[in-house]
């Protein structure tokens, strides 16, 4: 089926620590995207990667496509890393193209 | 550039009633797609706009429905609320399909009492 999952459930770390959250994804799943969503709700775009690596700050992010996983790597996090990380991709259905989220990794990163 | 904007950000409506939301895209973007977020459901595609023609809808009743204008602009309605539809609602906008990078407004939260 379509599937996109998400690992750790939660998270919780230090102040400093490293992280690494994994998306892995079915084969009618693609073009990657990782999302924060912030306390009021917003998701705020973190990576589109359908495939390679791509660095912004302290995250990056690598997607391996032929293997259908991405990873989200976070290093010496702050306590405004905390929050909700999803991933999401998009797939084909009879009607046309949808997109399926995972269902987050909670961070919870303490000072 | 203005990010995407939706209109209201909070609201509640009784059982029974209907609502409308407004979402308005990055300018240039041309494809506006609907969300639901639950806690026990997570979040949910609901619909694409794009060009003035719903591309694709999600597994939501007839309830749910939208538009979107010539500016690209849309507007999500959902008649006769259920305390179900209690939720979180973002729209993202992309450059042209929902394959592309989304980007996402801050959401509108209704409450249905």
């Amino acid at each position: 089926g379509i599937q996109v999952e998400q690992s750790p459930p939660d998270l919780i770390l230090q102040e400093g620590a490293n992280s690494t959250l994994r998306c892995n994804f079915s084969d009618s799943v693609n073009n990657l995207q990782w999302f924060h969503q912030n306390p009021w709700g917003q998701l705020i775009n973190l990576f589109y990667i359908p495939s390679g690596t791509k660095q912004n700050g302290r995250l990056s992010a690598t997607t391996v496509a032929t293997e259908r996983y991405s990873l989200l790597y976070i290093s010496s996090s702050q306590t405004t890393d905390s929050g909700v990380y999803f991933c999401a991709g998009h797939y084909y259905n009879q009607a046309g193209t949808a997109l399926i989220f995972g269902k987050g990794t909670t961070l919870s990163v303490s000072s | 550039k203005a990010g995407v904007t939706q209109t209201p950000r909070y609201l509640i409506k009784t059982r029974g009633q209907q609502v409308t939301l407004s979402c308005s895209p990055i300018s240039g973007h041309r494809s506006v797609s609907w969300y639901q977020q639950t806690p026990g459901q997570g979040l949910q595609f609901l619909f694409e706009y794009f060009s003035e023609t719903q591309r694709n809808k999600g597994n939501f009743p007839g309830r749910f429905s939208g538009r979107q204008f010539s500016n690209s602009r849309s507007e999500m309605n959902v008649s006769t609320l259920e305390l179900g539809d209690s939720a979180l609602y973002l729209c993202a906008s992309s450059l042209d399909r929902i394959t592309g990078e989304l980007f996402f407004g801050e959401g509108s939260r209704l409450t249905v009492l």
